[in-house]
């Protein structure tokens, strides 16, 4: 079945950047997009980007492209976030999807998030 | 960006129908997903275009509109429907998520 593994919770010192992590299995990696989404309380969830498992290719929301880059590695059906010059507005549960465009866009399977903590 | 507007709680009896509206601030024709979200836990895609059923997803689950505004039923709701409901749509760019509503069983 389709899993999506997050790495571990995160406490990064403001200005530091941070890699986040996102193994895959049980769907062809390399045919399929994922997507990462940003929680804080309230409880509002936003859409960072998705980025397309066979060649990389990406598209951000314009809020988050100064914010964040997404890569993956196809040999390890592994997406990653790279989030710069953290803040205390950064400080949120970051969840990878898989992105579904077969079936109008929704994120069908969700990893089970990982918290980032802004602290000095 | 899209807004999606959503009453933010509802409270009711196990066994009862309850509606949860999605009101958009542009059309998204029919591109208008919905997810439920218990505490601690990642949000799980119910509804996907509107008004077709995610894999796994009870028949009780039902979603409806098109354009501006969209609903998820829940009919008969069961205590383990206890949770955040959001709608999301994708046919504009970004993205967006609704706020959220609390269902609560009375």
């Amino acid at each position: 079945q389709v899993k999506l593994l997050q790495s571990g919770a995160e406490l990064v010192k403001p200005g530091a950047s941070v890699k986040l992590s996102c193994k895959t299995s049980g769907f062809t990696f390399s045919t399929n997009y994922m997507s990462w989404l940003k929680q804080v309380p309230g409880p509002s969830i936003e859409w960072i980007g998705w980025i397309y498992g066979g060649d990389g290719g990406t598209h951000y929301n314009q809020k988050f492209k100064d914010k964040a880059t997404l890569t993956v590695d196809k040999s390890s059906s592994t997406a990653y976030m790279d989030l710069s010059s953290l803040t205390s507005e950064d400080a949120a549960v970051y969840f990878c999807t898989r992105f579904a465009p077969s079936s109008g866009y929704p994120f069908d399977y969700w990893g089970q998030g990982v918290m980032v903590t802004v602290s000095s | 960006d899209t807004l999606l507007t959503q009453s933010p709680a509802l409270a009711v009896s196990p066994g009862e129908r309850v509606s949860i509206s999605c009101r958009a601030s542009e059309g998204v024709t029919s591109y208008m997903h919905w997810y439920q979200q218990k505490p601690g836990q990642q949000p799980k895609l119910l509804i996907y275009k509107t008004s077709n059923l995610a894999s796994g997803v009870p028949a009780r689950f039902s979603g409806s509109g098109s354009g501006t505004d969209f609903t998820l039923t829940i009919d008969p709701v069961e205590t383990d429907d206890t949770a955040t409901y959001f709608c999301q749509q994708s046919w504009n760019a970004p993205y967006t998520f609704g706020a959220g509503t609390k269902l609560e069983l009375k």
